[in-house]
């Protein structure tokens, strides 16, 4: 079993949905949970980073990490076409001097 | 902000030649750096780590003598392809502990072989 499960998708949406992605996981020592945002041949964006439990919130994006049932998420409010890319969660036991673990990432598009 | 620059962000080479990918930090010191490849569809799957004067640790199932990497100074960390083939074609990204988020990535290299 990968340490990190995320459903690669593709994911379509109409333009101003709520788009919801997830991933859950299998190593109880991480601590640092990301979403990273990748476009076609480019580097990752970081989007959210959360430490432990809890909700985080960013404009139109929403991290959700529950660490008792393993599953992390991303809300994206009011998507736009714009947001349409790979959505790759990511975690760590550390936030430093650790490698980060990936998911397949979720190909998103959002449509006009 | 923390920046790592990455070159060159796409190169094709014949069968057989090496590659050189460089990772260099800008406006920090990096004494790590991870180094990722990324298949198609797939996810990110760590390479290797390079730590600033030392031999590079590489992870289970990754050939050490064909993924060169050097670590010679605090900014700059290089990996090379050497003998590549057709299935060494890949996305290559580097990555350093830095900043208060804890990672900056290099905005990745496409390798191709022919």
């Amino acid at each position: 079993q990968k340490e990190v499960e995320q459903d690669p998708g593709p994911l379509s949406v109409p333009e101003g949905a709520i788009v919801s992605l997830n991933c859950t996981y299998s190593n109880s020592a991480f601590q640092y949970f990301m979403w990273y945002r990748q476009y076609s041949r480019k580097g990752p964006e970081l989007l959210m980073y959360t430490y432990s439990s809890g909700n985080k919130e960013d404009g139109r994006f929403t991290a959700q990490v529950d660490k008792s049932s393993k599953y992390i998420s991303l809300f994206i409010r009011d998507s736009q076409p714009s947001d349409s890319a790979t959505y790759l969660c990511a975690m760590s036991e550390s936030n430093s001097g650790y490698a980060l673990n990936f998911g397949k990432g979720t190909s998103l598009l959002v449509t006009p | 902000g923390a920046v790592v620059s990455q070159h060159p962000s796409w190169v094709i080479c014949k069968s057989g030649t090496s590659v050189k990918i460089e990772c260099r930090s800008l406006d920090f010191q990096a004494t790590t750096m991870f180094w990722y490849r990324q298949f198609p569809k797939q996810s990110l799957m760590l390479m290797a780590t390079s730590n600033e004067g030392s031999k590079a640790t590489y992870e289970q199932g990754v050939e050490k003598d064909k993924f060169l990497i050097n670590h010679a100074s605090l900014t700059l960390s290089t990996l090379t392809v050497t003998s590549a083939h057709p299935e060494d074609s890949s996305f290559y990204i580097c990555s350093a502990p830095q900043g208060p988020y804890g990672y900056t990535f290099g905005s990745g290299t496409r390798l191709t072989v022919v």
